[in-house]
């Protein structure tokens, strides 16, 4: 499979604690990207890479979140001292060049008791 | 699971029949469009976009409409089949912007045997 891998699937966590997901973008992509969505929205922008470098976060993104791509290949999104709003589904795309086709994963559904 | 919501605008066909779905924009810088399918437990799928110097785009049974002056665009499915059941967004992206594509809000499609 050469699309957009994300993992966990799914994850329960408690209000309070870190969680962190991992994004595999497809191999030959220099762009990913994050976006969250909520039950009945669309994708909400959270941020995005080219290559390594974190180039716009939006205001969504509090202190709690943080992300990274190392090497530029795989990305990893961590929020600390989760809360119950932060309960959505985390989605990771990626893109070739100019960045406009976007290519989603099946996404990481969190959920915050 | 689940990640699309419940209170989705929603849009019922019946098989073979054509379907019209809408979406406004309110960005007039926006210069890029895109539709994207979303299905259950899914991440969105890109169907087919359109730069704002055309007016229309045809792709395989689908076609996209920009109406720039009234900030206007729609996608048309011929022929519908069980499998476009989904939850349709359309996204833009500013000229301005070197990353950022905004998800409208989305409209389900349902399809009647």
């Amino acid at each position: 499979d050469t699309g957009v891998s994300q993992n966990p699937r799914h994850k329960i966590t408690k209000r309070g604690q870190n969680v962190t997901f991992r994004c595999d973008p497809i191999s030959e992509h220099n762009r990913l990207y994050w976006y969250r969505q909520t039950l009945g929205q669309g994708p909400e922008f959270l941020t995005y890479f080219q290559n390594e470098a974190q180039l716009e976060k939006s205001r969504l993104l509090s202190d709690r979140f943080s992300a990274e791509r190392p090497k530029g290949s795989f990305s990893t999104l961590e929020i600390q001292r989760t809360e119950q709003g932060d309960s959505a589904m985390y989605l990771c795309a990626s893109s070739f060049g100019q960045g406009e086709k976007l290519f989603f994963g099946s996404g990481t559904q969190l959920s915050v008791l | 699971g689940e990640n699309v919501g419940l209170h989705l605008p929603t849009l019922s066909v019946q098989e073979g029949d054509n379907s019209i779905i809408n979406c406004a924009y309110s960005n007039s810088a926006s210069d890029y469009f895109i539709w994207y399918k979303q299905e259950s437990g899914k991440g969105p799928q890109f169907i087919i976009d359109i730069r704002s110097n055309m007016d229309k785009r045809q792709g395989q049974r689908v076609t996209v409409l920009l109406n720039k002056t009234v900030k206007h665009l729609s996608l048309q499915i011929a022929a519908t089949q069980p499998g476009d059941s989904a939850v349709y967004f359309c996204a833009e992206k500013a000229e301005s912007s070197a990353s950022k594509i905004i998800f409208g809000s989305g409209t389900r499609l349902s399809i009647r045997p």
